[in-house]
């Protein structure tokens, strides 16, 4: 089964607008830890936003906003005022327990997101 | 941002052939990964390392083999490439793992393709 769920394989998005896109994630293991990485066009992977699982407060970076809803297991990315810039995909990751190595990370098939000028 | 190269960049090779990746990076990181990207898959963990000569297996390992004799070398090889082996390949370093929220740095890819 997969671990982590990104349904939507494309979106659109007018500039300046807001976007949300979805990340569900399974794990039975209550210390958990949840990422957003972008990856534009030119290929790397940038790290945007971290939510550990017994944050009490959403993570906010700027311009990006976790919705984490633990209970429902989903995390989804928020981008406020969506730029040309934000065109990219995103993938959702997640580690389980307690351990903090990034081997231990799994990635979610990730969304295509184009923002319309 | 930590410094990650990865090379080559883009590589065309033929099945059977043995093919080397090279990851390097510059920041002291203890931690390095090797990822593949396929469509459908987002990242899949092939091998990592946590320190010189300390490397382990990750999810897809089979087929591959990685070595690291210096802190800033990480390489990837494939005694002999087949087509499944296709894919975008991703080399990743982290600061530590005492903190959760650690994030990895990763290098730019490189698009390996097997005829």
């Amino acid at each position: 089964a997969q671990k982590i769920t990104q349904t939507q394989p494309g979106m659109f998005v007018q500039e300046k607008e807001a976007v949300t896109l979805d990340c569900t994630y399974d794990t039975s293991d209550p210390s958990y830890g949840l990422f957003w990485y972008k990856q534009p066009s030119s290929g790397e992977m940038i790290f945007l936003i971290y939510q550990g699982s017994y944050d009490q407060q959403n993570a906010t970076e700027g311009r990006y906003s976790l919705n984490f809803q633990k209970a429902r297991k989903s995390a989804n990315l928020v981008i406020s005022a969506s730029q040309l810039g934000d065109s990219a995909m995103y993938f959702c990751a997640m580690r389980e327990g307690w351990v903090t190595s990034y081997d231990k990370v799994i990635f979610g098939p990730g969304t295509s997101l184009s923002v319309i000028p | 941002d930590a410094g990650i190269t990865q090379s080559p960049r883009h590589k065309v090779t033929e099945t059977g052939t043995p093919v080397t990746l090279r990851c390097h990076q510059t920041e002291n990181h203890r931690y390095m990964y090797w990822y593949r990207q396929d469509p459908g898959h987002g990242l899949r963990l092939i091998h990592y390392s946590y320190g010189v000569k300390d490397t382990d297996k990750g999810e897809v390992s089979d087929g591959y083999s990685v070595s690291r004799s210096k802190t800033e070398d990480f390489l990837l090889t494939l005694e002999s490439a087949t087509s499944s082996q296709t894919s975008v390949y991703f080399c990743a370093s982290a600061r530590d793992r005492e903190l959760k929220n650690t994030e990895a740095f990763f290098g730019q890819g490189t698009r390996l393709t097997v005829v």
